[in-house]
């Protein structure tokens, strides 16, 4: 059973707008959320990250909102760039066993001109 | 450079034939992963190592096998493939325990089984 899920596989924006993207987990014992970027042909490279101390995390351009009351947590692109068209992944994990990220299912990203 | 290197990038393979897909890490770094991904269901858990000589189950190891004899080396064994095994497969290592601690990920290997 997924503990951590994506729902939406998809999503399509404007260049310039905002990309949200969320997800929402089920494990209340997860302290540790990151974000990974995927494009084809490679490997998920490190986005942003969060730990459930916090309820905000900001760089540069990519906000990660933590919302542990909701077991939710989102993304938050702004302004979407032609770059950022890729599989974003949410994964959640423990801080102090790091062996153990569970990822979601992931949403791909595509930024129209 | 800071890399994680898996070998093969891509495998044809037929059933029951024994292979290994290797990994390595030149970052020093105690956890290495191995994930499957499948679409619709993401990035699962193979197997995974806290260090030298410590490994344990992810979410999906039945037909899998792993070793870690030394820090920078975490190869995959199937030793007796099946046509459910392929998937895309990515070997990730992290330096461990504490905040700020990011996965890097290798550039996956493409695996079939016929």
């Amino acid at each position: 059973d997924q503990q951590v899920k994506q729902n939406s596989p998809s999503l399509s924006v404007q260049e310039g707008r905002i990309s949200i993207l969320n997800c929402d987990y089920t494990n209340s014992m997860f302290d540790y959320f990151l974000w990974y970027k995927k494009y084809p042909a490679e490997g998920p490279t490190f986005l942003i990250s969060i730990s459930s101390i916090k309820d905000k995390n900001e760089d540069g351009r990519f906000t990660v909102f933590l919302n542990k009351s909701a077991k939710h947590l989102s993304l938050h692109i702004v302004p979407s760039q032609p770059g950022d068209s890729a599989v974003y992944f949410c994964a959640a994990g423990f801080v102090d066993s790091w062996g153990k990220l569970q990822f979601g299912a992931g949403t791909q990203v595509v930024v129209t001109p | 450079e800071a890399q994680v290197t898996q070998n093969p990038r891509y495998l044809i393979t037929v059933t029951g034939k024994k292979l290994t897909v290797t990994c390595s890490q030149n970052m020093n770094h105690e956890y290495m992963s191995w994930y499957r991904q499948d679409p619709g269901l993401g990035l699962r858990q193979i197997y995974y190592s806290m260090n030298v000589e410590v490994t344990d189950k992810g979410d999906v190891p039945e037909g899998y096998k792993v070793s870690r004899k030394e820090k920078r080396n975490f190869p995959l064994i199937l030793e007796s493939p099946s046509p459910n095994q392929t998937s895309l497969y990515f070997c990730a290592s992290s330096l461990g325990r504490g905040r700020d601690t990011e996965a890097f990920f290798g550039q996956g290997t493409r695996l079939t089984v016929v």
